[in-house]
């Protein structure tokens, strides 16, 4: 069974730095085919993709965010980090990490973790 | 303004059939890259209903099915329960924006 779950802070001030991990069991990441990531959801609002990294260490982001995001692996830990530059008060969401399904024709996100809530107020 | 366009809202008496519509482009739904399907109770994370287009997961009842054609996609639910009562959102991928793309969600409701 594939559980993944975030932890982090709940509250960051704008202009500082977010950092998120994931932890996740059931899969590794060393595993060809294995991708983890990270969406974000505003509240009310729908999901948004925001980064990805692969079992072989490439990584993927959302253009729009590219220069503010960083991710990274340790799979002796079965953990990836996220890092989110410049937080901005638009940027509070839930954070979810995600196991990727890889597929020819398209590849989709299951399962989710259960999401951590970040404020971004002063 | 997201790339996959979802009604707001939906609604049907119990025991009544529902489809929901994903509109896309050429660049994703067209291109074509499959279209998957997420449910999201109040409170709770994202939870996969449907991948690659007619495909349920293990658990999924067989009254949501879905279906692909040209640039749009549907998701079908059948003998609607009160607890079918949800946020669903539809997801491909773009190959113009290089990114995964997720419809804006829609509301359903179980009079």
């Amino acid at each position: 069974q594939i559980t993944l779950k975030e932890s982090g802070p709940a509250l960051v001030k704008p202009t500082q730095t977010l950092t998120l991990t994931c932890s996740f069991s059931g899969f590794s990441l060393s595993t060809n085919g294995v991708g983890v990531g990270w969406i974000r959801q505003p509240p009310g609002k729908a999901p948004e993709w925001l980064a990805m990294i692969y079992w072989n260490d490439d990584k993927r982001f959302t253009p729009s965010l590219k220069s503010r995001l960083t991710i990274a692996r340790d799979t002796s830990k079965n953990e990836v980090v996220l890092t989110m530059i410049n937080m901005d008060p638009v940027d509070t969401a839930t954070y979810y990490c995600v196991h990727l399904i890889i597929k020819p024709g398209g590849n989709w996100f299951d399962p989710w973790g259960q999401g951590t809530l970040v404020t971004v107020s002063s | 303004q997201s790339v996959l366009t979802q009604p707001p809202s939906v609604s049907g008496a119990p025991g009544q059939r529902v489809t929901i519509s994903c509109t896309g482009s050429s660049s994703n739904i067209g291109a074509p890259y499959h279209v998957h399907w997420y449910r999201q109770l109040p409170g709770t994370a994202p939870k996969l209903l449907i991948y690659a287009d007619t495909n349920r997961p293990s658990g999924v009842p067989d009254r949501f099915s879905g279906s692909n054609s040209g640039t749009s996609a549907s998701l079908a639910i059948t003998g609607l329960q009160v607890e079918d009562e949800a946020d669903y959102y539809c997801q491909s991928y773009d190959i113009s924006l290089s990114t995964w793309v997720f419809g804006g969600g829609t509301k359903l409701t179980v009079l």
